[in-house]
């Protein structure tokens, strides 16, 4: 099994819609997670730190569930701009996992 | 505000060939990491360090050396470049377990 895993997709949503992706981990001692953004091949950069109680950031929400050890990403009201391939981390040397790929349409 | 530099950003190797993929970060920061991403896959991370004169391996370490001789620079060696490592390698680095800041990335081509 992979440390961490994400939701295969490719997603594709409408504008506005709201999409949800989650990432498994199997190391249940993982302490730090993350979500990243990339841009067409571009380095990913940080979205948002995942925090056991849960955090928003405007359109984006995130969650950790350490009982089944994942963590999700809620975007609500989809932009164009949101179209990215989106990366957890977790653990202690960064690994990521595969990577889902968003694409919001018009 | 530099903050990690790779170069270079774009190679071309011969099959046998080597090099040395630079990474240098000006933030101080203790972690250091290199990885490969290949089309349709995530970050696969290669060797890290967590400190000068401390490296490890990661998921894909075959084919690639690294040293770490000071805080800011962490270096890549290909020793005998392959077409199977043909692919775009991402330097990061970061403090404990905050956030990880990468390079803009080098696209390597191994004919």
């Amino acid at each position: 099994r992979k440390e961490v895993e994400q939701d295969p997709g490719p997603f594709n949503v409408p504008e506005g819609a709201t999409v949800a992706f989650n990432c498994t981990y199997s190391n249940s001692a993982s302490q730090s997670f993350f979500w990243y953004r990339q841009d067409c091949r571009k380095e990913p950069k940080l979205l948002m730190s995942v925090y056991s109680s849960g955090n928003e950031d405007g359109r984006f929400t995130a969650q950790l569930n350490r009982a089944s050890q994942y963590i999700s990403l809620l975007i609500r009201d989809s932009k164009l701009s949101d179209s990215a391939t989106y990366l957890c981390v977790v653990k202690y040397d960064m690994r990521f996992g595969a990577g889902t790929r968003l694409t919001v349409k018009p | 505000n530099a903050g990690v530099t790779q170069t270079p950003k774009f190679q071309v190797l011969k099959t046998g060939q080597s090099m040395t993929l630079q990474c240098a970060q000006d933030m101080n920061h203790e972690y250091m990491s290199w990885y490969r991403q290949d089309p349709g896959m995530g970050l696969r991370l290669i060797h890290y360090s967590v400190g000068a004169g401390i490296t490890d391996q990661g998921e894909v370490p075959n084919g690639y050396n690294v040293s770490r001789s000071t805080t800011e620079d962490f270096p890549l060696r290909l020793l005998s470049a392959a077409p199977s490592q043909t692919s775009v390698y991402f330097c990061a680095s970061r403090q404990s377990n905050t956030e990880a800041f990468f390079g803009q990335g080098t696209r390597l081509t191994v004919v």
